[in-house]
């Protein structure tokens, strides 16, 4: 089955401690994007990278890394420079065409205790 | 940089009422929007989209939506909830490159 798949769904960490959240996909799509979701926030753009060794800042881009190597892979590192992290991540990637929808993984939630 | 808004975070109905979600932006050129669900411990999923031409789009499950370029608005409409829309939608509104914004969402709760 073609699809995004994120891992763990589940994270718990310690403050000051770096944590990478995992984000791999098999739809052969350029684009991908790594979302923040806080209730009653919506969707917040973090990083998004068009195409392969190429990334963007998105919107709340502070505190957080990526990287894009390979195109099915778009790793998220949560640093100990983000004041908030406690939230649920969203990856999701589209092919690069601005005609085409954005596709979701399942999300992880991460827990900074 | 593209705003939208979603009012009345939180619906509550019971089955068989009607539905309908508010969604405005705020870029005036041009614009592809987009309604998506997130069902309780399910992934967010599209409903439906529009690109161009008919300003009505039907999406999944009886939903619609309709473009209305001079009030820069999408709502959502459904004629008759079930129990199983009990989620929580979001609108995003894309302009000029690959990025979504995202509007806050409405918790929509159906009563059986």
């Amino acid at each position: 089955d073609g699809g995004i798949t994120q891992s763990p769904k589940y994270l718990f960490r310690k403050e000051g401690q770096n944590v990478t959240l995992s984000c791999e996909q098999n739809l052969n799509h350029d684009a991908m994007y790594w979302y923040r979701q806080d209730p009653g926030q919506g969707l917040r753009l973090i990083y998004y990278s068009q195409i392969v060794n190429d990334f963007q800042k998105g919107d709340i881009a502070e505190g957080y890394s990526v990287s894009r190597e390979k195109k099915e892979s778009f790793p998220l590192t949560v640093t100990s420079a983000q004041k908030n992290p406690t939230a649920f991540y969203l990856c999701a990637s589209s092919q690069a065409s601005s005609y085409n929808e954005q596709f979701f993984g399942p999300g992880t939630r991460l827990t900074v205790l | 940089a593209q705003s939208v808004s979603q009012h009345n975070h939180h619906v509550i109905l019971s089955e068989a009422a009607s539905l309908e979600l508010g969604c405005n932006y705020s870029y005036g050129g041009t614009v592809n929007l987009f309604w998506y669900v997130q069902y309780p411990g399910q992934h967010l999923q599209l409903l439906l989209k529009y690109f161009s031409g008919d300003p009505l789009v039907k999406g999944i499950k009886g939903f619609e939506a309709e473009f209305i370029k001079s009030k820069f608005s999408f709502n959502l409409r459904k004629p008759s909830v079930q129990w199983s829309d009990t989620a929580e939608y979001f609108c995003a509104v894309r302009s000029g490159n690959n990025r979504l914004a995202f509007g806050k969402g409405n918790q929509v709760v159906v009563i059986p």
